[in-house]
């Protein structure tokens, strides 16, 4: 299986901060990672897929770039962003996801 | 808007079969991959398989042997059975559908929590 970590596990930041979360995976995946945010209690919604693209109706302050084994996810945080981002990797089966970067309030 | 909601008993006992399914509305079951996703406490998620409309299935390797994965086109469901379970597999389950052009999830029901206990 391709292993999927991120870093930090914990990230504290403001309103207002550019912040980035990597994720690396254990062998190339070329481009085809995808982003997720996960709130308490709910499920993961998709923000960005094949590395770099914007799901439909995600706001423009989500970006991701990357390729191969090195990916990140930049957010200039507002208020809503505050939650759990995980990584998914679908090179090859089993798709398997990062273990989650949680951001919190600073 | 599509929507995905799970079903079935939230406990379930040692060396038992988990049993869950995923009611579809706001479109058909046609044409799409249907996955199910795990996500124990406090941990990450792991995928357990998915099944085309037609019927054509793929399990992760290490759920393989006790995973079947089923699909009712005629109700707009799919299901989940999982057996010999143990307190490993106490998690939220989730469905979701794969995006249409990505092997990513676009859509997911809110997950229901499976508690193996005696």
């Amino acid at each position: 299986d391709i292993q999927m970590t991120q870093s930090p596990s914990t990230l504290s930041a403001s309103v207002g901060d550019r912040v980035t979360i990597t994720c690396r995976a254990s062998q190339s995946i070329n481009s085809w990672l995808a982003w997720y945010q996960q709130k308490p209690g709910k499920a993961p919604e998709l923000l960005i897929y094949r590395a770099s693209s914007l799901e439909s109706g995600v706001p423009s302050r989500f970006s991701g770039s990357g390729s191969g084994t090195e990916f990140t996810l930049t957010i200039s945080l507002q208020p809503d962003d505050f939650a759990t981002y995980y990584c998914q990797q679908y090179n090859s089966y089993p798709w398997t996801f990062g273990q989650g970067t949680k951001v919190e309030i600073k | 808007q599509v929507q995905l909601q799970e079903s079935g008993p939230g406990l379930v006992k040692p060396s038992e079969t988990l049993s869950l399914t995923c009611s579809v509305s706001g479109g058909s079951i046609s044409s799409y991959h249907w996955n199910w996703i795990r996500q124990p406490p406090g941990e990450g998620l792991d995928w357990i398989g998915y099944i085309y409309y037609s019927g054509s299935t793929n399990y992760n390797p290490s759920l393989k042997s006790r995973v079947t994965i089923s699909v009712d086109t005629s109700k707009n469901q799919f299901s989940l059975k999982l057996s010999s379970v143990t307190a490993a597999d106490t998690a939220v389950y989730y469905c979701a559908r794969r995006k249409s052009d990505s092997w990513v999830f676009d859509y997911w029901g809110q997950g229901t929590l499976v508690t193996v206990s005696s």
